[in-house]
């Protein structure tokens, strides 16, 4: 089966960066997403990776690992706007979203 | 990217009636659109795939006579939540996608059945 998994919750110190994980499985792939979700708010796009590699924007990265079946999003210098859920979600072969729970992320001050 | 407009961003209705949720593209032709669904602390759950001019496609487990969707134009897609109970109750989300890749989601609605 298809199945995303990233850890439920997260806490870090403002200031400070914070690597939130994911392991994916899925029938075929064509990329990985990360969003971010405030609560009671619809999702915003962070980044896509395709290929094995990291891509940096500004104080977010995002790494890929295909063989592995593995991404990371970096956030660094944490504000504490940016606390909110990170959501992971892997494209499959017929181009359909697996989304994973989401990592809760607590900044604290 | 594209700009999704959600409509209402919340609703309380009493049980036994029917709600209506819109979607609008508003600067890009979508053939197709994506209806959420969100339970608190869960992962986004794909309810179906919004086809303009034709039927809609319902993922397993979704009953498309209680979730009416409605895409008769390439910029409004509208699901029609009939015949509410509380159990309907929870946060419903539409998105776009341009091509295969990044999606782009309305703000979502927040339905409480009462």
């Amino acid at each position: 089966g298809q199945n995303i998994d990233q850890p439920t919750e997260m806490t870090a110190t403002e200031g400070a960066i914070v690597q939130i994980n994911c392991t994916y499985q899925t029938s075929g792939f064509n990329g990985l997403f990360w969003y971010q979700q405030h609560a009671g708010e619809a999702p915003t796009f962070l980044s896509y990776n395709v290929l094995d590699g990291l891509e940096e924007k500004g104080r977010f990265s995002s790494f890929l690992s295909r063989s592995k079946g593995y991404s990371y999003l970096l956030l660094k210098e944490l504000q504490m706007k940016d606390s909110a859920s990170y959501l992971c979600a892997a494209m499959d072969s017929n181009y359909q979203l697996i989304w994973g729970a989401g990592t809760k992320l607590i900044i604290k001050p | 990217g594209a700009v999704v407009s959600q409509h209402p961003s919340r609703v309380i209705c009493k049980s036994g009636t029917s709600v209506k949720i819109e979607c609008r593209s508003l600067d890009f032709q979508a053939t197709t659109m994506f209806w959420y669904r969100q339970f608190p602390k869960k992962s986004l759950m794909l309810m179906a795939t919004s086809n303009e001019g034709s039927k809609a496609t319902y993922e397993q487990g979704v009953e498309k006579d209680k979730f009416l969707i409605n895409h008769a134009s390439l910029t409004l897609s509208t699901l029609t939540v009939t015949s509410a109970h509380p159990e309907d109750s929870s946060f419903y989300i539409c998105s776009v996608r341009l091509g295969n890749t990044e999606a782009f989601f309305g703000q979502g609605t927040r339905l409480t059945v009462v």
